[in-house]
C-alpha cells in the first residue's frame, strides 16, 4: 500500500532537548512538506522541499531544521530554540504544482 | 502576504445543507483547495478549484470566484459523519499552500 507514514504518533520530550520527527513516503512524490497545527487552528507551513537535496523555509521555520537526502524521507528536527514546540505536526507530499497534497497521520509532540 | 478567512464554527441539522465561506487576499494564486479534517486525524482532500465556477462531487460542491477572492464549500444531505473541520487553502507558486483557520462543523440529529 502506498502512503505516508509518520512515527511515532505521540512523542514526549523534556524542555531543552532536540527531537526528530520522521516522515516517509512511498508514493514517488517529488515534493514534501511539514506543517504545524495548534488546537482549533489551521495548518502553518514550517519547511518544504520540491526536490531531493533542496528545501525552503515556510512561514514559521525558526527553531526547526530539515534534511532531504532521499526522495522518500523528510525528517524534521524540533530544536531547543523553538519556543513553543508542543503541537500536532503533519507531513505531506505531492507530485508537484497544482496537485493535492497527501497527508500523513501526524505526530503529536508534547514538551514537558 | 496571505490572508484567508473562514468562520470558526457552524452548526447544522442532519439532512440539511451547510455552506462554508472562505475569503482570501493573497500575493499569488494558482488554485484553492478544500480539505476535511476529523479531530486528531490528518486532513483529507475534498476539492480543488482553479477556474471560476462550481465543481460538484457527490454531496460536496465547491465554488470559486477569483475576481472576488471568494470560495465556498457546500455540504448537502448532511450526515453525522460530516462533523469535522473544513480547511480552505490557497495554493501559490511551487504548490505552497496557505491554510485558513478551519471551520468546525457540528451536525446535530
Amino acid at each position: 500500500d502506498g502512503g505516508i507514514t509518520q512515527s511515532p504518533k505521540y512523542l514526549f520530550r523534556k524542555e531543552g532537548q532536540n527531537v526528530t520527527l520522521s516522515c516517509e513516503q512511498n508514493l514517488n512524490h517529488d515534493a514534501m512538506y511539514w506543517y504545524r497545527q495548534d488546537p482549533g487552528q489551521g495548518l502553518r507551513l514550517i519547511y518544504y522541499s520540491q526536490i531531493v537535496n533542496d528545501f525552503q523555509k515556510g512561514d514559521i521555520a525558526e527553531g526547526y531544521s530539515v534534511s532531504r537526502e532521499k526522495k522518500e524521507s523528510f525528517p524534521l528536527t524540533v530544536t531547543s530554540a523553538q519556543k513553543n514546540p508542543t503541537a500536532f505536526y503533519l507531513c505531506a507530499s505531492s507530485t508537484g504544482t497544482d496537485n493535492e497534497q497527501f497527508f500523513g497521520p501526524g505526530t503529536r509532540l508534547t514538551v514537558l | 502576504g496571505q490572508n484567508i478567512d473562514q468562520p470558526t464554527e457552524m452548526t447544522a441539522t442532519e439532512g440539511a445543507i451547510v455552506q462554508i465561506n472562505c475569503t482570501y487576499q493573497t500575493s499569488g494564486f494558482n488554485g484553492l483547495f478544500w480539505y476535511q479534517q476529523h479531530a486528531g486525524e490528518a486532513p483529507t482532500f475534498l476539492s480543488y478549484n482553479v477556474l471560476d465556477g462550481l465543481e460538484e462531487k457527490g454531496r460536496f460542491s465547491s465554488f470559486l470566484s477569483r475576481s472576488k477572492g471568494y470560495s465556498y464549500l457546500l455540504l448537502k444531505e448532511l450526515q453525522m459523519k460530516d462533523s469535522a473541520s473544513y480547511l480552505c487553502a490557497v495554493e501559490a507558486a511551487g504548490n505552497k499552500l496557505t491554510f485558513g483557520g478551519g471551520t468546525r462543523v457540528l451536525v446535530k440529529p
